[in-house]
């Protein structure tokens, strides 16, 4: 148990547009989702913690104009990069948590976004 | 200020070796230690949980070890195998009012045949 999955898991869009991405838990429901972004060789970075029916915590620097998350059920959270550029190209990481908080997290596979 | 640290940033081994990576953190108050594998455009798989009673645990060939007073862990790999190459993850969780998640940078493993 405890699969989460993301889609698409590539999506190649061009500048200006807005991308979305799905994270859903398969066989669980999930009270907290996170959404991660990761560079090259780097290490996670969190982005948001979003409870299901309330807005997203964003983390500093993360816009959330720019990152729309959305949580409105609980197995489903989305995130949609707006009006995307080329430094918005990363690879971003879903996980979601069964309990309120992050005591165990489930990783979704990722998706990597190319804004050309 | 809370961070998570490992090493070595990078390790080769030579397929059927043993290794250990390190884990050293200086997050409180603590809650738990986790390790993850991540294999290149994946995302991280969950190997080890432990919670601050906990010294060992054991998941196939891999086994972690705690010791939070001293605030180290580690992650030791037998008989290491070609699939074993990715990057391992050790991540922290601290209480404050709710639970905060401080990732470490990664070791990237190379297991050659």
């Amino acid at each position: 148990g405890a699969v989460v999955s993301q889609h698409p898991s590539r999506v190649i869009c061009k500048s200006g547009t807005s991308v979305k991405i799905e994270c859903r838990s398969l066989d669980f429901q999930a009270t907290t989702m996170f959404w991660y972004r990761q560079f090259p060789k780097k290490s996670l970075m969190l982005m948001a913690t979003s409870n299901e029916g309330s807005k997203a915590t964003y983390e500093q620097g993360v816009e959330k104009d720019k990152f729309l998350i959305n949580h409105a059920s609980l197995t489903l959270s989305t995130l949609t990069v707006t009006s995307a550029h080329p430094e918005d190209s990363s690879f971003y990481i879903c996980s979601a948590s069964k309990l309120a908080g992050a005591y165990e997290q489930y990783f979704g596979p990722g998706t990597r976004l190319t804004v050309t | 200020k809370n961070q998570v640290e490992q090493s070595p940033q990078s390790l080769i081994i030579l397929e059927g070796k043993n290794c250990t990576l390190q884990c050293n953190y200086t997050v409180s108050p603590f809650s738990n230690l986790r390790w993850y594998k991540q294999d290149t455009g994946r995302g991280p798989v969950s190997l080890t949980i432990m919670t601050f009673s906990e010294n060992t645990k054991s998941n196939g060939r891999y086994t972690a070890t705690l010791d939070a007073d001293t605030k180290q862990s580690s992650l030791h790999i037998t008989a290491s195998q070609l699939s074993d190459s990715a990057s391992y993850i050790c991540v922290v969780s601290q209480i404050t009012g709710g639970f905060k998640t401080i990732f470490g940078a990664g070791t990237r493993l190379f297991v050659k045949a």
